[in-house]
């Protein structure tokens, strides 16, 4: 299996509402990312997990929260959103965190639109 | 701090024609390159990497670069553009907190 998925695909959600973004790969990767692109930019990254634990945070919102529960698993929980976070949330991943020759694997992506 | 660029935002050629797609990056040490393509709405795929060793990196679907360290360029070529080659490209640097260039829209004209 060398592919990561995301699941959902589309997501429409209200600025009240609370929902969650899932990344999964069976790759044995132990590095984890997240990603938002707006459309005509480039992917812009959020948070990035080695072993599981949070290593980077680039100063995102409070409103996203995310959470990495096993090797295999990445969530982004989303609270009390802004019409400005609408965007394509990238999920990617590597191996070994930290060392070298290690591109990224990305997911297809959930499109997000908040109301 | 790493960074790319990708001078050209839009660059149209016609099928069958070749294709080179312009990067240059500034990274501090010895640059981990990569070229991503990215079809609408989809995720990214990668195309070709570079981490050290043969300056022209051979790619899937028929994708080569060049790396040239006096030129702090990284640029994508192809000799004979198919339609499917319709698409974003990105140029990135770095590894755990890769770094990605404006993007070049490439259209192929019949």
């Amino acid at each position: 299996d060398t592919e990561v998925t995301q699941t959902p695909k589309h997501l429409v959600m209200g600025m009240t509402n609370k929902k969650s973004l899932k990344c999964e790969q069976h790759m044995g990767h132990r590095a984890m990312y997240w990603y938002k692109q707006k459309a005509k930019k480039p992917p812009e990254l959020m948070f990035v997990y080695s072993y599981e634990k949070l290593s980077i945070n680039e100063s995102v919102p409070s409103r996203f929260s995310p959470e990495c529960p096993n090797s295999s698993l990445l969530n982004l929980h989303l609270h009390a959103l802004q019409p400005e976070d609408s965007a394509l949330y990238l999920c990617a991943s590597s191996q070994i965190p930290g060392t070298n020759y290690n591109e990224q694997f990305f997911g297809p992506g959930t499109r997000l639109t908040v109301l | 701090a790493q960074s790319v660029t990708q001078p050209d935002i839009h660059i149209t050629v016609s099928e069958g024609a070749s294709l080179e797609l312009r990067c240059n990056y500034s990274y501090g040490a010895t640059p981990y390159l990569f070229w991503y393509v990215q079809s609408p709405g989809q995720g990214l795929q990668l195309l070709l990497k570079y981490f050290s060793g043969d300056t022209l990196v051979q790619g899937i679907k028929g994708f080569e670069a060049e790396f040239k360290r006096s030129q702090s360029s990284f640029n994508l070529r192809k000799p004979s553009v198919h339609w499917s080659d319709a698409a974003e490209y990105f140029c990135a640097v770095g590894v755990n907190d890769m770094r990605f260039g404006a993007g070049t829209r490439l259209t192929v004209k019949p």
